[in-house]
């Protein structure tokens, strides 16, 4: 299957300092990224969906200045937690489909702790 | 509102115990079901896909079926390494750009020795 890269996969930040999460297709161009959010023994949440070259669109409450997207190419989006706190400490998740695909391909996944 | 739901919430089976895991969905605009496995501190991994009613996959002990408003992942002689918690999820949308997925809670199984 496809190979979808993210970066750190665990970060612990100092509250109010911004963090940078990286994810990566490996061998396939990805023309949508989604990122989601998992509490311990919950589900994803859906935060936002984005396509290459423009602009993010993020779910109902789901701060867009907080929380700031960027895919500025077909193998590389980046979540950018803006002046963390740690209410922000999550598991953060993006995954990646390419244009015309069916399958969303995951990465393995951000552990956040904000302190 | 898309929805999708799952049960149980978690099962515990003995090595060798099959069973079954179930994910009913209230949605518009369905565009194929989705299993995929999830470890603890790991990304979802990809199971199956599923786009119409009466459609079946297989994997290993894992199979997959497909009805107008459900879905069932199940597990034959299940083995320790199969413990993880199973998540379902449907992609709904009208447009390539609209279209997401909306996950279930998931089920977490554990399988004993």
């Amino acid at each position: 299957g496809a190979v979808v890269s993210q970066h750190p996969s665990r970060v612990i930040c100092k509250s109010g300092t911004s963090v940078k999460i990286e994810c990566r297709s490996l061998d396939f161009q990805a023309t949508t990224m989604f990122w989601y959010r998992q509490f311990p023994k919950q589900s994803l949440m859906l935060m936002a969906t984005s396509n290459e070259g423009s602009k993010a669109t993020y779910e109902q409450g789901v701060e867009k200045d907080k929380f700031l997207i960027n895919h500025a190419s077909l193998t590389l989006s980046t979540l950018t937690v803006t002046s963390a706190h740690p209410e922000d400490s999550s598991f953060y998740i993006c995954s990646a489909r390419a244009e015309g695909g069916t399958e969303a391909f995951f990465g393995q996944g951000t552990r956040l702790t904000v302190v | 509102e898309d929805q999708v739901t799952q049960s149980p919430e978690a099962l515990r089976l003995q090595e060798g115990e099959s069973s079954s895991l179930n994910c009913s969905y209230t949605v518009s605009g369905l565009r194929g079901l989705f299993w995929y496995r999830q470890d603890p501190g790991k990304g979802p991994e990809f199971l199956f896909t599923l786009y119409s009613a009466g459609e079946e996959k297989e994997k290993e002990r894992l199979k997959a079926t497909l009805t107008k408003k459900e879905s069932f992942l199940h597990i034959t002689a299940p083995k320790p390494e199969d413990s993880a918690t199973y998540l379902c999820a449907v992609r709904v949308g009208d447009s390539n750009y609209g279209q997401n997925f909306v996950f279930g809670p998931g089920t977490r199984l554990s399988v004993l020795p």
